[in-house]
């Protein structure tokens, strides 16, 4: 099974400041997704990514995938208190299998 | 309008007890799932149904036994429940690409 190691594991940064978030694979994704999950309530998907090299943006979040296919990263810009919860990637296992990275924990203080 | 609802979403039982957990989505998905997530915030794949048809069982214990009526339906049901069940169990259903989460239950075994 795919393993999905995301880093760093807890971030806590203050309001303005800019960070990013890795998701790594031994293995080359068929395609990658990034979720947010805020406590209490179930993740959210914020992108889809396919092709390798390919970046999106979401407002002040970027969203790369690397051109082996095997890593991505999130970035955002001026991080504000909103942003604060639960940030992971996924990936289609065999198309029918979801699975998770280990998730990367953003506080963002005011 | 929920798309996905899980019922309870607090449940607190003692170890031995049987208990269920309930999910519908009213998106007309094919795809239903059933997630844990343990106290580290790792979210883990336990069972993934198509059209009522059980497709990944992902070495759960057999004291986990989900069931689904019908494709907008999948039950859990949990027998001689254990301390180590104590997480949050969440449902979730796609279509695509894009998977849609439900609130939660968390599940506390005292």
């Amino acid at each position: 099974t795919q393993l999905l190691e995301q880093s760093p594991q807890f971030l806590s940064i203050q309001e303005g400041e800019n960070l990013t978030v890795y998701c790594n694979s031994s293995s080359v994704f068929s395609s990658l997704q990034w979720y947010r999950q805020e406590p209490g309530e179930g993740p959210v998907l914020l992108v889809t990514v396919v092709t390798g090299g390919e970046v999106k943006k979401l407002k002040r979040l970027t969203f790369q995938f690397g051109d082996a296919r095997k890593d991505s990263s999130l970035h955002i810009t001026a991080a504000q208190p909103g942003d604060t919860g639960l940030y992971l990637c996924a990936e289609y296992y065999n198309t029918d299998k979801l699975i998770f990275g280990t998730g990367t924990r953003l506080q963002v203080f005011p | 309008d929920t798309a996905v609802s899980q019922t309870p979403k607090y449940l607190v039982t003692q170890m031995g007890n049987d208990k269920s957990i309930k999910c519908e989505q009213n998106l007309g998905h094919d795809t239903m799932y059933w997630y844990k997530q343990d106290s580290k915030k790792f979210l883990k794949i336990m069972f993934s149904y198509n059209n009522k048809e059980l497709i990944i069982n992902e070495t759960v214990p057999n004291r986990f036994s989900p069931k689904s009526p019908d494709k907008a339906h999948l039950n859990l049901h949990i027998n001689s429940l254990e301390l180590g069940d104590s997480a949050v169990y969440f449902c979730a259903s796609s279509l695509g690409l894009e998977a849609f989460f439900g609130q939660g239950t968390r599940l506390t075994v005292v």
